[in-house]
């Protein structure tokens, strides 16, 4: 079983859509969450970030945490075409602030 | 204010070369260092991560070595590239809690 595990889609939604994003992960230590957007031939930009159960909110991004079912999703409202990316979910390892990540999952967003 | 630098942005060499990939952070004192390398359709694989000068952790075996020989500069180092070693390869840092920034990238083609 891999740490962290993301659908590597393309996942595909007309522009002003939701897009769902998820992301399971193995480590039941593990405290900090994060999503990372990754366009392409680009460095992975930190988009959000979340520690406790239940939802975060930042703009048109949502960050959804459970920990019992060790699952973290983003809700994007609102999607644009400049949302066409991959985004990466991370979580950090052993309670310590090395990053494990999953291998990201492609959203495109037609107008 | 605190960035990251990491040259150089792409990087063609031959097969048995060796290698040198600098990065260097401005703003902060100590900080915790990774280099990270993302491999064609794969995810993001943590290579070393450094706490301070000198203190170097591998978190996989492989043909590359690293060293940190000033608080604010981390070497991602080898004496014979692999075909394998291609890559999209990432320092990274964590200028305060656990959120972990990234540099630009070096595109590493081995040929």
């Amino acid at each position: 079983q891999k740490e962290v595990e993301q659908n590597s889609g393309p996942l595909s939604v007309p522009e002003g859509a939701i897009a769902s994003l998820n992301c399971t992960y193995s480590d039941r230590g593990s405290q900090s969450f994060f999503w990372y957007r990754q366009y392409s031939g680009k460095s992975p930009e930190l988009i959000m970030f979340i520690y406790s159960n239940g939802d975060k909110e930042d703009g048109r991004f949502t960050a959804q945490l459970n920990k019992a079912s060790q699952y973290v999703s983003l809700l994007i409202r609102d999607s644009q075409p400049s949302d066409s990316a991959t985004y990466l979910c991370a979580v950090n390892r052993d309670n310590t602030d090395k990053l494990i990540f999953g291998t990201g999952t492609r959203l495109q967003v037609f107008p | 204010s605190q960035t990251i630098h990491q040259w150089p942005a792409t990087l063609v060499q031959p097969v048995g070369s060796p290698l040198s990939l600098e990065c260097t952070v401005e703003g902060t004192s100590n900080p915790n260092l990774y280099w990270y390398r993302q491999a064609a359709g794969r995810g993001l694989q943590l290579l070393f991560y450094s706490v301070g000068i000198g203190q170097i952790s591998s978190e996989v075996p492989q043909n590359l070595s690293a060293s940190r020989p000033q608080d604010r500069q981390f070497i991602l180092s080898s004496k014979k590239l692999l075909l394998s070693d291609s890559g999209f390869y990432l320092c990274a840092w964590c200028p305060w809690g656990e959120k972990l920034f990234f540099g630009s990238g070096t595109q590493l083609s081995v040929l």
